[in-house]
């Protein structure tokens, strides 16, 4: 069974330009979540979808950060414009009950 | 005060030693508990899960999950060199979001 899908894996960009981040769910997973993980730390969540439906977009910094989830399954992130501080590991998870499925990431280089 | 707590480690065993990992938490609405292995430059791959209080054992490791004090532990049995990563325990009340620690980063060495 294939795995959480993400791309690209590696993205480096100047500061107030956008990127975007695509994912592709463990095949009939309905909850998507986008994670976010700095260095040293633990992942956090940025939004969860059931479905198309975004049930938990509390951290997700709306100013600058979209997402969507069209025919709920695959998912898009994006910024813009992109800030320093936004260089990060952008990980996807997929579950179809508590336990969750990662991908393996993208790493984001603001410069 | 953090949810989750962890010891950031660095651990450094000798090969075939039992690692012990532990994390606390202050939600007892808690019910599912997970450790995720994370290799460097790799996303986090689930390892065990269990759901409430209890043991689980696979192979070399056990999960032990002790609501009462909000205390939760992996032991690793026969330590191998390929175990070297960073260890994150993280739980959640269901479909919700996870709550992770900061990970406790473990050297296995031969």
């Amino acid at each position: 069974e294939a795995g959480v899908v993400q791309s690209p894996r590696y993205k480096i960009i100047e500061k107030k330009q956008p990127v975007a981040f695509w994912c592709n769910p463990i095949s009939g997973h309905n909850t998507l979540y986008w994670y976010l993980q700095n260095l040293g730390q633990g992942p956090e969540l940025l939004i969860r979808y059931e479905n198309e439906e975004a049930v938990d977009d509390s951290q997700l910094p709306k100013d600058r950060f979209s997402a969507e989830r069209l025919k709920g399954v695959d998912s898009t992130l994006k910024i813009q414009p992109a800030e320093l501080g936004d260089s990060a590991v952008y990980l996807c998870a997929s579950s179809l009950g508590a336990e969750q499925y990662f991908g393996p990431g993208t790493r984001l280089t603001v410069t | 005060q953090k949810e989750v707590e962890q010891d950031p480690g660095p651990l450094s065993v000798p090969e075939g030693a039992i690692v012990s990992l532990n994390c606390t938490y202050s939600n007892s609405a808690f019910q599912y508990f997970m450790w995720y292995r994370q290799y460097s430059r790799k996303g986090p791959e689930l390892l065990m899960y269990t759901y409430s209080s209890g043991n689980k054992e696979d192979g070399r490791f056990t999960a032990q999950v002790d609501k009462s004090s909000k205390y939760i532990s992996l032991f690793i049995r026969d330590s191998q060199p390929s175990d070297s990563a960073t260890y994150l325990c993280a739980m959640n009340k269901g479909t919700d979001k996870l709550i992770f620690g900061t990970g406790t980063r473990l050297q296995v060495f031969p």
